[in-house]
């Protein structure tokens, strides 16, 4: 039978446009968000990251845009490249008796396929 | 600068064997977690070491499983009596871990573990 596993959340874009990514958490008390980027054979790379007490941060071509009253992370990709093409996941770090201390909590993860 | 690394890079061995993964960490970085990532699946947490503090074991899987930090630096993760569940990319990541410091986990390039 297949695995549920493989079902991975999809965006297909077309070189130029912008993508917007998407991930809900479920821990009110997370604190911290990251999103990364990992690329086939490789571990994750940092994009991005974004604190509990700001609801957007901007880096180069990439804005994350953080919504706590619905537990609602996005990561928006301007001007998306063929490069920009692999799984990108969503990290939360959850704090653990009030003391925060980086543990993260991966999302499944979606696939963005950028064609030329 | 170097990054993390891991080795070996692959790794095939037959149930029931026990096996021995290395990372090294970004020098200087005082922090070290331990990954698992399943095919199509998002970074499941196994282990986190901090200083000379005593390690958050509380992802591991099962008693077969164990990781150790010499020194402050490289770490091992051993897993004995090898099933086939256990084959996935074994991910370790380093951080700086402080006030005021972000909590940007630098990847490994991970060890893909196939138990036949």
């Amino acid at each position: 039978g297949e695995s549920v596993g493989l079902h991975l959340p999809t965006l297909s874009v077309q070189e130029g446009d912008n993508s917007i990514i998407n991930c809900a958490y479920s821990n009110s008390a997370s604190d911290y968000f990251i999103w990364y980027k990992q690329e086939s054979g490789k571990g994750p790379q940092f994009i991005i990251d974004i604190r509990s007490n700001m609801d957007k941060r901007q880096g180069q071509r990439v804005t994350v845009l953080l919504n706590k009253t619905v537990k609602h992370l996005s990561l928006q990709i301007a001007a998306t490249q063929p490069g920009d093409s692999a799984v990108y996941f969503c990290a939360e770090n959850r704090s653990a008796g009030g003391t925060s201390y980086g543990k993260l909590t991966f999302g499944q993860g979606t696939i963005l396929t950028v064609h030329p | 600068g170097a990054g993390v690394s891991q080795s070996p890079s692959n790794k095939v061995t037959e149930k029931g064997k026990d096996v021995e993964l290395r990372c090294d960490p970004i020098s200087g970085h005082t922090a070290l977690y331990w990954y698992r990532q399943s095919l199509g699946q998002g970074l499941e947490f196994l282990i986190y070491f901090q200083g000379n503090s005593a390690p958050d074991k509380s992802g591991l899987p099962s008693d077969r499983f164990s990781a150790e930090r010499t020194g402050g630096s490289v770490s091992t993760l051993t897993i004995q009596r090898t099933q086939q569940e256990d084959s996935a990319v074994y991910l370790c990541a380093s951080s700086l871990v402080g006030t005021g410091v972000s909590y940007e986990q630098y990847f490994g390039p991970g060890t893909r573990l196939t138990v036949t």
